[in-house]
């Protein structure tokens, strides 16, 4: 089946430091990635949709220049929280959506926690 | 942004009861998905139901597209000490590719 690697699984920086997370698509090329963002007991909200080669659309009310997001390939796309302070800390988690058939679905990462000190 | 909302919010259940929990929405999907997720994890892919009236198991658990468009049911038989977690529904429209996620469902199993 369809597996997305997230990396790192937890990370902890100091304020005004920059951070990236990388997320891969194992056995299948995904077209498209998305970066979602969740604060305890909470659902998942979206911060953007990437596209293999384009920009990345970003949810309205996320800064694009402190989430800088690159999908450079059709197995990897990165975020990369700018200038990190600590109301950035959260669990960041990405999808993604490709594949053949009925069942590619969307997958997710396992997730990165952020802790910014 | 729109989220769907999930029913009960959270359940404290017996080992061995059946739970049902739905997901409803006041706008149409096209594609319903459910997912669990445990602590510190993402969101695993449980059940996706893509026509209306839809029933669809895997394994213990069940989940209905609604004929309306704008729900869903999942129900899980026989809980079991693992089933513990937050369990989340998920839209998709016809025409976008991005989910819309539901509030989540905390599911707790006694022994």
């Amino acid at each position: 089946g369809a597996v997305v690697s997230q990396h790192p699984s937890r990370v902890i920086c100091k304020s005004g430091t920059s951070v990236k997370i990388e997320c891969r698509s194992l056995d299948f090329q995904a077209t498209t990635m998305f970066w979602y963002r969740q604060f305890p007991k909470q659902s998942l909200m979206l911060m953007a949709t990437s596209n293999e080669g384009s920009k990345a659309t970003y949810e309205q009310g996320v800064e694009k220049d402190k989430f800088l997001i690159n999908h450079a390939s059709l197995t990897l796309s990165t975020l990369t929280v700018t200038s990190a302070h600590p109301e950035d800390s959260s669990f960041y988690i990405c999808s993604a959506s490709g594949g053949t058939g009925r069942d590619y679905g969307y997958t997710f990462g396992s997730g990165t926690r952020l802790t910014v000190v | 942004g729109q989220q769907l909302n999930q029913s009960p919010q959270s359940m404290f259940i017996q080992e061995g009861e059946d739970v049902s929990m739905n997901c409803t929405s006041s706008s149409i999907f096209n594609t319903w998905l459910w997912y669990k997720q445990d602590p510190g994890e993402g969101p695993v892919l449980l059940i996706a139901l893509y026509k209306a009236g839809e029933l669809t198991s895997n394994g213990r658990l069940t989940a209905q597209f609604g004929i309306t468009r704008k729900d869903s049911f999942l129900n899980i038989s026989a809980s079991i000490p693992s089933d513990v977690g937050i369990y989340f529904c998920a839209g998709l429209t016809g025409g976008g590719n991005k989910l819309t996620f539901g509030t989540g469902t905390q599911l707790k199993v006694e022994l």
